[in-house]
């Protein structure tokens, strides 16, 4: 069974930092491409970053240079380094895996969510 | 960066059909994805591709897309249909980037 659990959530200062990690099983995460997707209260599903199983991370314009995707293949698990933080950060993050159907015009999608950690930006 | 667009809301009465769509230039390259999102649960992937359902979603979901537009509907929506609806694809201007449409809430009458 695949499972993705998060953790590292918590309040923190801003301008401060944050670890996420989301420890895998069921599967290898080196084998797939791993997702963060973020929600403020109340708001709709933000994508943050991605890793790909062999290239470079790729992150959403409004967290590059702050935030950093990470995998340790070893542990199965993916992280999400999170610095400068600001309140705007403040939402649950998401780790969440990625699949391929090349079928037709193809379509990437997230089949495996984690059950999602809170990060609370505020003095 | 793409977006999807979405309707904010809508609502269909129990055992009939809605249909929730989503709008966005990515979407005449590339399929969505479809996902529900009940209230403190994680979203949950239920259509992918031109029509594929995962294992254990009821085959009441399906999926179609036409030009930039992408739908989900329900046949015979039940109660426990009530929830967020959130589709999603990679970027049309950079494929490195993926972007969520707004939402839609279903209301289950």
């Amino acid at each position: 069974e695949v499972q993705l659990v998060e953790s590292g959530g918590g309040l923190v200062q801003p301008g401060g930092s944050l670890r996420l990690s989301c420890a895998a099983s069921g599967f290898t995460v080196s084998t797939k491409y791993m997702t963060w997707v973020r929600q403020a209260p109340g708001k709709g599903l933000e994508w943050v970053a991605i890793t790909y199983t062999g290239g470079s991370p790729y992150y959403a314009d409004s967290v590059k240079g702050r935030f950093t995707i990470s995998r340790d293949n070893s542990r199965n698990t993916v992280y999400l380094q999170m610095n400068s933080l600001r309140a705007e950060d403040t939402a649950v993050y998401y780790c969440a895996r990625g699949d391929y159907d090349s079928s037709g015009w193809g379509c990437y999608f997230f089949d495996y969510w984690g059950q999602g950690t809170l990060v609370t930006v505020s003095s | 960066s793409s977006e999807l667009t979405q309707d904010p809301a809508v609502s269909v009465a129990l055992g009939q059909t809605v249909r929730i769509t989503c709008q966005g230039d990515s979407l005449r390259s590339i399929y969505a994805g479809w996902y529900q999102q009940k209230p403190g649960q994680a979203p949950v992937l239920v259509i992918y591709g031109e029509n594929n359902r995962p294992s254990g979603i009821p085959d009441r979901f399906s999926g179609s897309s036409s030009g930039n537009t992408a739908s989900l509907t329900i046949t015979g929506a039940q109660a426990e249909d009530e929830a967020d609806y959130y589709c999603n694809s990679r970027d049309s201007w950079d494929n490195h980037f993926y972007v969520f449409g707004t939402g839609t809430k279903v209301t289950v009458l």
